[in-house]
Parts: C-alpha cells; sequence; structure tokens
C-alpha cells in the first residue's frame, strides 16, 4: 500500500529556512497530485501547496511568497522549503497523496532560537 | 479562498448514538467534500470523499450527504474507537481548505 514519510529538522531557526522531504513508496509517483499540509498546535489544518510530477504546483496565496515546493520522480521524492520562519511556523507537517488519500505521520517542526 | 465552517465545534455521545456532523462552504463546491478522522498524536485518516464514497475500509456506519454548500456526516450506532475529531476539507478549488473540526468525545 503507498507509504508516506517526512524528514527533516525538527527544530529550525528564526529567520531561516525549514526543508522537509516526503518519501513515497508503493504508488506510482506520476498518477497523483503531491500535497504539504500542516497543523499548528491546537490549531486547524492548513493546506500549503501541492506538486504533479511534471513539476506544476499549486500554492496556499498566504505561503506564495516564502514556500517552494519540488519533485525528485527518480528518487520518489517531493520537497518543503519554506523561507524566514517565524514562531507561527511551528507546526506539525504533513505529506500527503492528492488532497489527503493517505498521509505521512507528521513531523513536528519547531522555530526556536 | 473557499472558507469552511463546521458545526458543533464538540459534542458528546454515548455509545451506541447517532450522531450528525455538519459543514457549510462559503461558496458552492459541487460536491467535492472531504471527510478525515483525527485522533490525539495522529495523522488525520479519510473517511469519505465525493461527499458519500466511502473510503476503503471504512466502516459502512459512516455515511456523508449534501450538496452545494450545506453537507453532513452521520455516524450511526457511535463505537468507542470514533471518538476523534472530525474535519470536513473542499478539493473543488485549486487551494485546499479545511473546516475547523467537530471533536466527538464520550458523555
Amino acid at each position: 500500500q503507498v507509504q508516506l514519510q517526512e524528514s527533516g529538522p525538527g527544530l529550525v531557526k528564526p529567520s531561516e529556512t525549514l526543508s522537509l522531504t516526503c518519501t513515497v513508496s508503493g504508488a506510482s509517483f506520476s498518477a497523483y497530485h503531491w500535497s504539504w499540509i500542516r497543523q499548528s498546535p491546537g490549531k486547524e489544518l492548513a493546506w500549503i501547496g501541492n506538486i504533479y510530477y511534471t513539476g506544476t504546483t499549486n500554492y496556499n496565496p498566504s505561503l506564495k511568497s516564502r514556500v517552494t515546493i519540488s519533485i525528485d520522480v527518480s528518487k520518489n521524492q517531493f520537497s518543503l522549503t519554506l523561507s524566514s520562519v517565524t514562531a507561527a511556523d511551528t507546526a506539525v507537517y504533513y505529506c500527503a497523496r492528492d488532497m489527503g488519500a493517505t498521509w505521512g505521520q507528521g513531523i513536528v517542526v519547531t522555530v526556536s532560537s | 479562498d473557499i472558507q469552511m465552517t463546521q458545526s458543533p465545534s464538540s459534542l458528546s455521545a454515548s455509545v451506541g448514538d447517532r450522531v450528525t456532523l455538519t459543514c457549510r462552504a462559503s461558496q458552492g463546491i459541487r460536491d467535492s467534500l472531504a471527510w478525515y478522522q483525527q485522533k490525539p498524536g495522529k495523522a488525520p485518516k479519510l473517511l469519505l470523499y465525493a461527499t458519500s464514497r466511502l473510503e476503503s475500509g471504512v466502516p459502512s456506519r459512516f455515511s456523508g450527504s449534501g450538496s452545494g454548500t450545506h453537507y453532513t456526516l452521520t455516524i450511526t450506532s457511535l463505537q468507542p474507537e470514533d471518538f476523534a475529531t472530525y474535519y470536513c476539507q473542499q478539493y473543488y478549488h485549486t487551494v485546499l481548505t479545511f473546516g475547523p473540526g467537530t471533536t466527538v468525545d464520550i458523555k
């Protein structure tokens, strides 16, 4: 079955760039959109953006100026970078297939000096 | 962006109860509505998509309905494992949005 696994640092300093990678197994990478979603402590789920295997991306307008999602089909991975982070970017970050058909377990990212 | 609201924000129920959760969109989303269940410390799990289509492996006590801007999730005969937070999500618009969630806890 499809499995997704997030990886990356759990602690990022303010003003620096957050970088996460999602490794996908058990799925045809080119058949779906691949999404990043985050959940701040005690708060709602927020869609960050997605990417198709062709490299076409869609971003949440509220984050668009700071977000880049990229894909490496040869490695079955897609990645998230979020620049100029602040404490407000502290959250659990999830990668997911399509709008959320399958999710990774999530990775906690804390923004703190 | 399409704004999603859910009601109630929380409810208390007993095992065996029938519960109905409501989700409203700020504009029509043409049945492009999904429901997720999330338990503490876990990722959300897809329950239904396209308003009423049950994801594989999800028990038939979960059902969805609605159209336009108004959608519902019904759980017939609530089971102990159903106590969780439920989120709706629209995927009609390119920018996907979630509702704030409804927490179902034990009465």
